[in-house]
């Protein structure tokens, strides 16, 4: 298994809270990725990153923002939990951008009530 | 916008049979594919993978087929057994930094 950690594995919270879910790796990957997983919709990119404090958006970028402080870390914030942000949340890492495949950690699974 | 899709959702075979997984892309710019497996509870799992200018790549009991001019992805499993059974995706990149879009992904279930 690629070293990424997706911490908390599970939670469930209230419409309006801050949510924020950690993805952690110990491959010194530059690049990182955060999806949503529905059914029906299949994997959904929300943000990435290409380097620390280098990100950018996905397809899926609205109610959610990123950080990347440490090369390790890459953390996703939904600022305001919605209903419609109920997913499993999973975090990819990639040694680059050119041809190499993403790796994936077990995900998060995000209930909003 | 352009997407990748599945031919059929699910795909049920008998153990030691060879399965087949097909997949249809529709930008003709993507220049590199990607089959994931994804078990129950699990992230998806990176299976193999085929650049643009190739055909075939094969793998240990894997082999993935790209056809360019009709734009089709398969992924055959040699002598499927039971550990087989999970939901399978293709995915393709679009552009820069691994922009990958994921099919809707079918599910492979055997049969003793």
């Amino acid at each position: 298994d690629a070293g990424i950690t997706q911490s908390p594995r599970h939670k469930v919270t209230e419409t309006g809270t801050p949510v924020t879910l950690r993805c952690h790796q110990t491959e010194n990957h530059r690049y990182m990725y955060w999806y949503r997983q529905d059914p029906g919709h299949g994997l959904r990119l929300i943000h990435y990153s290409y380097g620390v404090k280098d990100t950018d958006k996905g397809e899926v970028s609205d109610g959610y923002s990123v950080s990347r402080s440490k090369t390790e870390d890459f953390l996703l914030t939904l600022e305001s939990a919605t209903s419609s942000q109920t997913s499993v949340y999973f975090c990819a890492i990639s040694l680059s951008r050119d041809n190499q495949p993403q790796h994936f950690g077990d995900g998060t699974r995000l209930s909003i009530l | 916008g352009e997407s990748v899709g599945l031919h059929l959702p699910t795909l049920s075979v008998q153990e030691g049979d060879n399965s087949i997984i097909n997949c249809a892309y529709s930008n003709s710019a993507s220049d590199y594919f990607i089959w994931y497996k994804q078990e129950s509870g699990k992230g998806p799992q990176f299976i193999i993978d085929i650049r643009s200018n190739m055909d075939k790549r094969q793998g240990q009991r894997v082999t993935v087929l790209l056809n360019k001019t009709v734009k089709h992805l398969s992924l055959q499993i040699a002598a499927t057994q039971p550990g087989d059974s999970a939901v399978y995706f293709c995915a393709e990149n679009i552009g820069g930094a691994q922009k990958l879009v994921f099919g809707q992904g079918t599910r492979l279930t055997i049969n003793p």
